[in-house]
């Protein structure tokens, strides 16, 4: 069974950082790209960053980029995000993804439950 | 960019009646589209992919229609347990993958 488990959200300050980590089990995590995805309380889904197999490419939505980073370990079967510079409209719940592959290339085929960060001060 | 417009916000059916969701998107997403539901304090989940194909275990009464930049997500006959929100999805835009603003599915 496919697993992903967000953990590192909180409240932090404007101006801050933090980082999130996703541990994922039950498939062959360096076979597959990951993303985060965020969604601000009440909002839509929004996607936030990309990484590939084996790290060499990655990519990030307009109002992350400089701020952001997405690395992965794929020794320890773990997704992160690091987060910078801290701005309130990053408030959101933050959900590591699964990016399909095959038939499924392109969608989000497996989520985790979320982990919420609050920048507030 | 890519903006996918969904339409209605909120849809209001009564238990068994068919549910018709639209998603529109600014330029031909092919049938790279995919739609997710999402209930409240969970994560989302996949349904349709390919603009038509249902995702492993999701039930026949969901359906998926469209290609280039109109597309409909129908449920034909509701059950208590498809009241949620429904995000449309591109994904013919690698690497983003720009959602439309959801859907609610409301008991009427």
């Amino acid at each position: 069974e496919v697993q992903l488990v967000e953990s590192g959200g909180g409240l932090v300050q404007p101006g801050g950082s933090l980082r999130l980590s996703c541990a994922a089990s039950g498939f062959t995590f360096s076979s597959y790209w990951m993303s985060w995805v965020r969604q601000a309380p009440g909002k839509g889904l929004e996607w936030v960053a990309n990484i590939k197999q084996d790290g060499s490419e990655k990519y990030y939505v307009d109002s992350v980029k400089g701020r952001f980073t997405i690395s992965r370990d794929n020794a320890k079967n773990s997704l992160y995000l690091q987060m910078n510079s801290l701005r309130a409209e990053d408030t959101a719940v933050y959900y590591c993804a699964r990016r399909g592959d095959g038939e499924l290339w392109g969608t989000f085929d497996y989520w985790g439950q979320g982990t919420l960060v609050t920048v507030s001060s | 960019e890519i903006v996918m417009t969904q339409s209605p916000a909120t849809l209001s059916v009564s238990p068994g009646e068919r549910a018709t969701l639209s998603c529109r998107a600014s330029q031909s997403v092919s049938s790279n589209l995919a739609w997710y539901q999402q209930k409240p304090g969970q994560a989302p989940r996949l349904l349709i992919y390919g603009a038509s194909t249902r995702a492993t275990g999701i039930p026949a009464r969901f359906s998926g229609s469209g290609s280039g930049t109109e597309f409909t997500l129908t449920i034909s006959s509701l059950q208590s347990e498809d009241f949620a929100v429904y995000y449309c999805q591109q994904y013919n835009n690698w690497p983003s993958g720009t959602f439309g603003q959801g859907t609610k599915v409301e008991i009427k």
